[in-house]
């Protein structure tokens, strides 16, 4: 079985700019989270979909936002680009329930300068 | 406000002996924890879980014991591997099972 992949793998982009980050969950998985991993500050949850749905979101500007297509399949986008968005951003996939059951992507490296 | 903790951003280990790698937490509301390791270039990969109605799990070399009072939670492993060198994440899931908040990590270094 397939992992969770996530595309691209790393990315530079200009501050202002924006980005569209893809994330393939596992087969038969439904639900998909998205977190933000910086030095220091651990993992820190932006939002989780299930059946295309956006069922939790994270403490973060509405400069980040996702979507989830039929297929499961997930998109994060994050609009007019700061340095400080420059992190590695991860994917999680599980079937349904409760968050405690999740398999990691190996994250887009985001660089902005 | 960080609602999980790891306060020791590292940890060097001698090959065989044990490794401890603390968490705190301050939400008492959390309801399920999990210890995740993460090597680089790569997704966190699940560890260990507890649930807070238990003070103990294992499984095999690797132990959480989980102290509610305390709001502390903490990950043995016994004996410590070359290959145990990771990066090692808590988390905790709240009790409507829809939010992790994940601990800032805490580098972990066996020495052979």
């Amino acid at each position: 079985k397939a992992g969770v992949t996530q595309t691209p793998r790393y990315l530079i982009k200009t501050r202002g700019q924006q980005v569209t980050l893809s994330c393939s969950p596992i087969s038969g998985h439904r639900s998909v989270s998205w977190y933000q991993q910086t030095p220091g500050q651990g993992l820190q949850f932006l939002f989780e979909y299930f059946s295309e749905t956006q069922r939790n979101k994270g403490n973060f500007p509405g400069r980040f936002s996702g979507r989830q297509f039929s297929n499961s399949r997930s998109e994060m986008n994050v609009s007019t680009l700061e340095l400080g968005d420059s992190a590695l951003y991860l994917c999680a996939s599980q079937i349904a329930g409760a968050l405690n059951e999740q398999f990691f992507g190996p994250g887009t490296r985001l660089t902005v300068l | 406000d960080q609602q999980v903790k790891q306060n020791s951003p590292s940890l060097s280990v001698q090959e065989g002996r044990i490794s401890i790698l603390n968490c705190d937490y301050t939400n008492s509301m959390f309801d399920y924890f999990l210890w995740y390791k993460k090597y680089p270039a790569e997704g966190p990969t699940f560890l260990i879980s507890i649930s807070s109605i238990k003070d103990k799990n294992e499984d095999g070399r690797f132990t959480v014991f989980l102290n509610k009072s305390a709001k502390h939670l903490s990950l043995h492993i016994v004996p410590s591997q070359p290959g145990d060198s990771a990066v090692y994440f808590c988390a905790a899931l709240n009790n409507a099972g829809n939010m992790l908040t994940f601990g800032g990590g805490t580098r972990l270094m066996v020495k052979p």
